[in-house]
């Protein structure tokens, strides 16, 4: 199972954009990497998958380098709400990874 | 878009009962549904995976008499906790994978919260 490292927490501001990294240097061929975020008491949402280079969509970019042993969840413009956890996961299904510790994101106004 | 419904959101048991949690896809169907367990401040950690039609795999040091899984339709997937204790209490979180997606893109119930007094 690929090891995801994390930073433990991250302060940000109103309208910044916040990058958080994924460290997983024993990524495998067949993994996916996946962004979720979390609020309290709540169940974890998708934010964005990806498999290599970049992804893009509403909310969010991912940015994997070439050796995929790392990834970077974008978050542009972030307001309040989007003070929460974030966490990525890496595996070829949900049988076969492993939740990190996660980032808690803190935005400020 | 496919959601998961997970019911009840809350529940208050006492020590020793049995608590059981539905995990419902509402308009999709999941052969393959995952639940998980969160303590405060702590992050998920997989339980079991339930299977259609047959029997659940549970992660190792998950007790599988004590945490009983059943999924028995393409859409239901239930957790019955049994012969509960006060150490049982904890968030727990079904998730179904996105049909027609990489395995890895879940769509999570919003979890139910047991307390065993």
């Amino acid at each position: 199972l690929a090891k995801t490292t994390q930073p433990i927490s991250m302060d940000s501001y109103e309208g910044q954009e916040v990058n958080i990294t994924c460290s997983h240097n024993n990524i495998a061929t067949n993994d996916y990497i996946t962004w979720y975020q979390q609020f309290p008491s709540q169940g974890p949402r998708f934010i964005i998958q990806g498999y290599k280079t970049k992804v893009t969509n509403e909310v969010a970019s991912l940015f994997i380098p070439a050796d995929r042993k790392s990834s970077t969840l974008s978050l542009p413009r972030v307001s309040l709400s989007d003070t929460a956890v974030y966490y990525c996961l890496v595996g070829p299904s949900a049988g076969k990874s492993t939740f990190g510790d996660g980032t808690t994101l803190t935005v400020k106004p | 878009g496919a959601v998961v419904s997970q019911h009840p959101s809350w529940v208050i048991c006492k020590s020793g009962t049995s608590v059981k949690i539905e995990c419902r896809s509402l308009d999709f169907q999941a052969t393959t549904m995952f639940w998980y367990r969160q303590f405060p401040k702590q992050s998920l950690m997989l339980m079991a995976t339930s299977n259609e039609g047959s029997k659940a795999t549970y992660e190792q040091g998950v007790e599988k008499d004590k945490f009983l899984i059943n999924h028995a339709s393409l859409t239901l997937s239930t957790l019955t906790v049994t012969s509960a204790h006060p150490e049982d209490s904890s968030f727990y979180i079904c998730s179904a994978p996105l049909p027609g997606a990489p395995q890895l893109t879940l769509h999570f119930g919003n979890g139910t919260r047991l307390t065993v007094t």
